[in-house]
């Protein structure tokens, strides 16, 4: 069973930081990785997807990068602002429409 | 475009009971889903479909019973209400197989199971 992972939990940065959040899985005969957003309350916002023959996307000031073979994941923001506080989840598609999602990592970013 | 659609946002439901959850979206996705959200724990799939008349078994499906007579609607339903269910349901959809095509996500329906 694949087993995805979010490091940290929960972050805490002042605006204008740059920060990275982790997410590492288990087996890395991935189909491909998803980060998506969720704010309290809410459903989840699909921000980047890496095919597994990719090592990275980027989206405005969002950069996710994919190394299959060390299992690991990271996506990277730069300039930090308050409207980014959410949670950050991943999710790693191991099948056809099959997503393993990790924990989260909360992010708050303070004004 | 409304989205994804999801009925009740919250529910409550005494041990034994059953339940019905509602999605609908309006994008004319072929593909929909339902997951579970618990504390501490990253969303599980509970059952898919990849059309019409079409699903299939995620990763948690046991208690859940899940048809899609339409293309609109994937209703989700629980037969016989455990303590064990309590937790956030989402509805997702996407054009193509989300693995490949971005997924749209519902507001989910907060279920507490007493």
């Amino acid at each position: 069973k694949q087993e995805v992972t979010q490091i940290p939990a929960a972050l805490s940065v002042p605006e204008g930081e740059n920060l990275v959040l982790n997410c590492s899985f288990t087996d890395s005969a991935i189909y491909n990785l998803q980060w998506f957003r969720q704010d309290p309350g809410k459903g989840l916002t699909s921000l980047l997807l890496i095919q597994s023959s990719q090592r990275e996307q980027t989206s405005g000031r969002l950069n996710a990068s994919l190394d299959k073979s060390s299992g690991r994941s990271t996506l990277y923001i730069a300039a930090s602002q308050p409207g980014d506080s959410a949670t950050y989840l991943c999710a790693v598609v191991y099948n056809f429409n099959k997503f393993y999602f990790g924990s989260g990592t909360k992010l708050n970013v303070k004004p | 475009n409304a989205g994804v659609t999801q009925t009740p946002k919250f529910q409550v439901l005494k041990t034994g009971q059953s339940m019905t959850l509602q999605c609908a979206q309006d994008m004319n996705h072929e593909y929909m889903s339902w997951y579970r959200q618990d504390p501490g724990m990253g969303l599980r799939l509970i059952h898919y479909s990849v059309g019409a008349g079409i699903t299939d078994q995620g990763e948690v499906p046991n208690g859940y019973n899940v048809s899609r007579s339409t293309t609109e609607d994937f209703p989700l339903r629980l037969l016989s209400a455990a303590p064990s269910q309590t937790s956030v349901y989402f509805c997702a959809s996407s054009y193509g197989p989300g693995a490949r095509e971005t997924q749209y996500f519902g507001p989910g329906t907060r279920l507490l199971v007493l």
